[in-house]
């Protein structure tokens, strides 16, 4: 999508290795969360910031950290790569609460 | 605890057959109610967002209505482009935007 970018767009990682997953907005937009698709599951909630340093937990954040030390990146590391996280990664932005998201084009993880 | 379920999971249709996807939800105050559509290996695209009960809103042969406990999305006359996953997502009274997402109903629009 135009103003969000995420990298890289394919990742294959063995178990037990740090991956760090990046977005980048061009649209100066405060909020940005980064979500997880899996079949059965729909979209969930990992992490979500609401300005530069102010990040949050969402519903399925156990195993992953973020930063935000710039208002146009928001990085998802996951530290320690499990199978489980096998995964496609969205990132979204929100210019304010009430508004809809724009998400990126996503991350495909693969966790061998 | 917030809740959003989608019905049916999958629905096939013959192109010009028009039908309606169900959204059904619980929430503690409903500040929004998100439409989205996805193509197989894209992000979710935005297409509508309703805030009260008995909003309607429309985009070309889409129409997504709102209740206290449901939405509806009216496709009508739909064509084989019209194919896709298409999500509905709730906003909690109190959050930070978060959205709490279903999971989705696969529309296959046949010519």
């Amino acid at each position: 999508d135009a103003g969000i970018t995420q990298s890289p767009r394919h990742k294959v990682t063995e178990t037990g290795t740090p991956v760090t997953l990046r977005c980048h907005q061009t649209e100066n937009h405060r909020y940005m969360y980064w979500y997880r698709q899996d079949p059965g599951h729909g979209l969930r909630l990992i992490h979500y910031s609401y300005g530069v340093k102010d990040t949050d937990k969402g519903e399925v954040s156990d195993g992953y950290s973020v930063s935000r030390s710039k208002t146009e990146d928001f990085l998802l590391t996951l530290e320690s790569a499990t199978s489980s996280q096998t995964s496609v990664y969205f990132c979204a932005i929100s210019l304010d609460t009430n508004y809809g998201y724009t998400f990126g084009s996503g991350t495909r993880l693969t966790v061998v | 605890e917030d809740q959003v379920t989608q019905s049916p999971e999958a629905l096939r249709l013959q192109e010009g057959e028009s039908s309606s996807l169900n959204c059904s939800y619980t929430v503690s105050g409903l500040r929004g109610l998100f439409w989205y559509r996805q193509d197989p290996g894209k992000g979710p695209e935005f297409l509508f967002t309703l805030y009260s009960a008995g909003e309607e809103k429309e985009k070309e042969r889409l129409k997504a209505t709102l209740t206290k406990k449901e939405s509806f999305l009216h496709i009508t006359a739909p064509k084989p482009e019209d194919s896709a996953t298409y999500l509905c997502a709730v906003q909690a009274g109190g959050s930070q935007g978060n959205l709490i997402f279903g999971k989705g109903t696969k529309l296959s629009v046949k010519p």
